[in-house]
């Protein structure tokens, strides 16, 4: 079965420094991984996914993801935090052995200080 | 293009009562998820329904219940309302779930007292 692990539940981060969200999956066949942000009293919405074509993905509002095999992570990055990004934000797993359903992890809420 | 609606946004019952939510997923997605979300447990995995039909159903009582219409429009009840299960239920819709991106409603906010 597959399983995501969000490492840190909150991160700190001044404006404009790197921001780096750790994400490590567990899956018995390749999987589809995505990262999903959840504004307060919103829905969640994607920022980007992996599906093979390539290693390291590109998302909306400059955030990317590197899928390393060897290493099981997609951690997510984006070189300069904006204060509009503090959020929570979500890694998830989906494959297809696993019944038609995207496992979340715990989640990590990005603080920005100014 | 509309997104997905979930009704009621917010809600109060009391312990014992049963609750009905609602979802219309984006027009065209005939996959429906529904998941709670709570502080402690995160989001988990309710059940998935495609054309009707449950597809995986997650580690819940059988008080949880689902079903989806003809139309793509799904409802989650829950019987017998607990304290714990006052939380955030979203609903997901998409074209294929298990590969593909999942698009939320803002949820519904269930209190219990």
């Amino acid at each position: 079965a597959q399983s995501v692990t969000q490492l840190g539940s909150h991160v700190s981060v001044s404006e404009g420094a790197l921001v780096l969200l750790r994400c490590n999956y567990s899956s018995s066949v390749p999987p589809y991984l995505f990262w999903y942000v959840q504004y307060p009293n919103q829905g969640l919405q994607l920022l980007l996914k992996y599906t093979s074509a390539a290693t390291l993905v590109k998302g909306i509002n400059d955030f990317e993801a590197e899928f390393k095999k060897s290493e099981t992570s997609f951690h997510l990055t984006k070189p300069s935090a904006h204060m509009s990004d503090a959020a929570e934000y979500f890694c998830a797993v989906s494959d297809n052995t696993g019944g038609f359903k995207t496992i979340f992890g715990a989640g990590t809420r990005l603080f920005v200080k100014a | 293009k509309a997104g997905v609606t979930q009704t009621p946004r917010y809600l109060i019952k009391t312990r014992g009562q049963q609750v009905t939510l609602s979802c219309s997923p984006i027009s065209g997605h005939r996959s429906v998820s529904w998941y709670q979300q709570t502080p402690g447990q995160g989001l988990q995995f309710l059940f998935e329904y495609f054309s009707e039909t449950q597809r995986n159903k997650g580690n819940f009582p059988g008080r949880f219940s689902g079903r989806q219409f003809s139309n793509s429009r799904s409802e989650m009840n829950v019987s017998t309302l607990e304290l714990g299960d006052s939380a955030l239920y979203l609903c997901a819709s998409s074209l294929r779930q298990s590969t593909g991106e999942l698009f939320f409603g803002e949820g519904s906010r269930l209190t219990v007292l």
